[in-house]
């Protein structure tokens, strides 16, 4: 079954070091997709990051960069540079491909405090 | 683009009333989908629905009931409340993408609404 681990609950990081958020996920699915999302204490879900799993390289967005280990099937989220504002739950998700829903399966997520 | 919205904000009921949580997204998605985060708990998918008219279940849909009426509104409906339903609930929205079209299909996501059932 389709499941996504987030072994973190927690985790803390001094400014402008950076930071990786791990993520591992099973599926028997070979065409499928991996999200980032980053809810700050307002609440809201901003979606980061997406990695395919044809996709050749590492996927980058900014500071934000994706760890992928199709192997080990792991997809870590690394934050390069921390920022105060990067405080925040983290949240992995993974689409299956198959299928005309594209539901997302998601983590319990990994609340990230960025020291000064 | 106002994006994906949510109606209330917030909401206290008492156990055993009813409501009905409305979500409204102008982005022309024809995936959309109801959240349910509890803490400790992630994000757990109620009822989803993949087009005008139609629904389907999530991972915890008993005791809720959606409707999609129009392509632009998802509306989630609680008959009878109960403590158990106290949560913040999401609602989201993603693209499908043309036929032979890659999309991310990414979700965007409403503001949420956190209700308390007393």
């Amino acid at each position: 079954a389709q499941k996504i681990t987030q072994t973190q609950p927690g985790m803390f990081v001094q400014e402008k070091e950076a930071v990786t958020l791990d993520c591992t996920y099973d599926t028997s699915d070979p065409s499928y997709g991996l999200f980032w999302y980053k809810q700050p204490s307002s609440g809201e879900m901003i979606f980061l990051i997406y990695q395919g799993s044809y996709d050749q390289q590492n996927a980058t967005e900014g500071r934000y960069s994706l760890n992928f280990q199709k192997a080990r099937k792991s997809a870590n989220l690394v934050i390069s540079a921390s920022q105060l504002g990067d405080s925040a739950m983290y949240f992995c998700a993974m689409r299956e491909n198959a299928g005309n829903n594209r539901k997302l399966i998601w983590g319990l997520g990994t609340s990230l405090a960025v020291n000064p | 683009n106002a994006g994906v919205t949510q109606t209330p904000k917030f909401r206290v009921l008492k156990t055993g009333q009813s409501m009905t949580l409305l979500c409204a997204q102008d982005m022309n998605h024809e995936y959309m989908y109801w959240y349910r985060q509890d803490p400790g708990m992630g994000l757990r998918l109620i009822h989803y629905s993949v087009g005008e008219g139609t629904t389907a279940k999530g991972e915890v849909p008993d005791g809720y009931n959606v409707s999609r009426l129009k392509k632009q509104n998802f509306l989630l409906g609680l008959e009878s409340a109960a403590p158990s339903q106290t949560s913040v609930y999401f609602c989201a929205s993603s693209y499908s993408g043309l036929a032979g079209e890659f999309s991310l299909g990414e979700q965007f996501f409403g503001p949420g609404t956190r209700l308390t059932v007393l």
